[in-house]
């Protein structure tokens, strides 16, 4: 079967750089998202990694080792407005198609 | 800019009833997606289409049907209603080929008495 994990909550403080790891076994690796969920709202679209190596997107970077079956989100100079929660999923080819596992979720709490 | 919208917000139904949540997208995506989010357990894959009148199972089908009659729609069937179908509701699309980023709708929040 599937597995993802992810810590369930973290804390940070403001202008603080805080990284939220995430671990899989899975098969059909294809790919892995990061996505952002504030509190009653949608997910967000934040990161895509398919290679190994670091990904950068201003504040926001990703982290992949396929070896190692673990990937991060690396987030700098914390805002409040970052308290989140943070979903890690794995994208899955099975004959053909391409579907998302997602894990728990890890709850980020920015204080000031 | 890309849009995913659901028919409902919040939702209240009763035991036994028959509950349709509707999805439409306007990206013009063949792939789309309804899942399930609870406290705990994370975003559950119920069933997606890749393509109109095409339909898969997800991880958690049971007690739920879906219909694609057109490509920017997406429906989601209870055909009798439970409480533990109490859940928020979110529907997704993303283009066609390979891990392609999904595009979330607002979810509907569904509580069933």
């Amino acid at each position: 079967g599937q597995n993802i994990d992810q810590p369930t909550e973290m804390t940070a403080t403001e202008g603080a750089i805080v990284q939220i790891n995430c671990t899989y076994q899975t098969s059909g690796f294809n790919g892995l998202f990061w996505y952002q969920q504030h509190a009653g709202e949608a997910p967000t679209f934040l990161s895509y990694n398919v290679l190994d190596g670091l990904e950068e997107k201003g504040r926001f970077s990703s982290f992949l080792s396929r070896s190692k079956g673990y990937s991060y989100l690396l987030l700098k100079e914390l805002q409040m407005k970052d308290s989140a929660s943070y979903l890690c999923a794995v994208s899955l080819m099975n004959s053909g198609y391409s579907t998302l596992t997602f894990g728990k979720g890890t709850m980020l709490l920015v204080s000031p | 800019d890309v849009k995913v919208t659901q028919s409902s917000r919040y939702l209240v139904k009763r035991t036994g009833e028959k509950v349709f949540l509707e999805c439409v997208q306007d990206m013009d995506h063949e792939n789309m997606f309804w899942y399930r989010q609870d406290p705990g357990l994370g975003l559950r894959l119920i069933y997606f289409s890749y393509d109109v009148k095409m339909k898969e199972k997800g991880d958690i089908p049971e007690g739920y049907s879906v219909s694609r009659e057109k490509k920017e729609r997406f429906s989601l069937i209870l055909e009798s209603a439970s409480t533990n179908q109490t859940s928020m509701y979110l529907c997704a699309s993303s283009p066609p080929a390979g891990a392609n980023t999904q595009y979330f709708g607002p979810g509907t929040r569904l509580t069933v008495l």
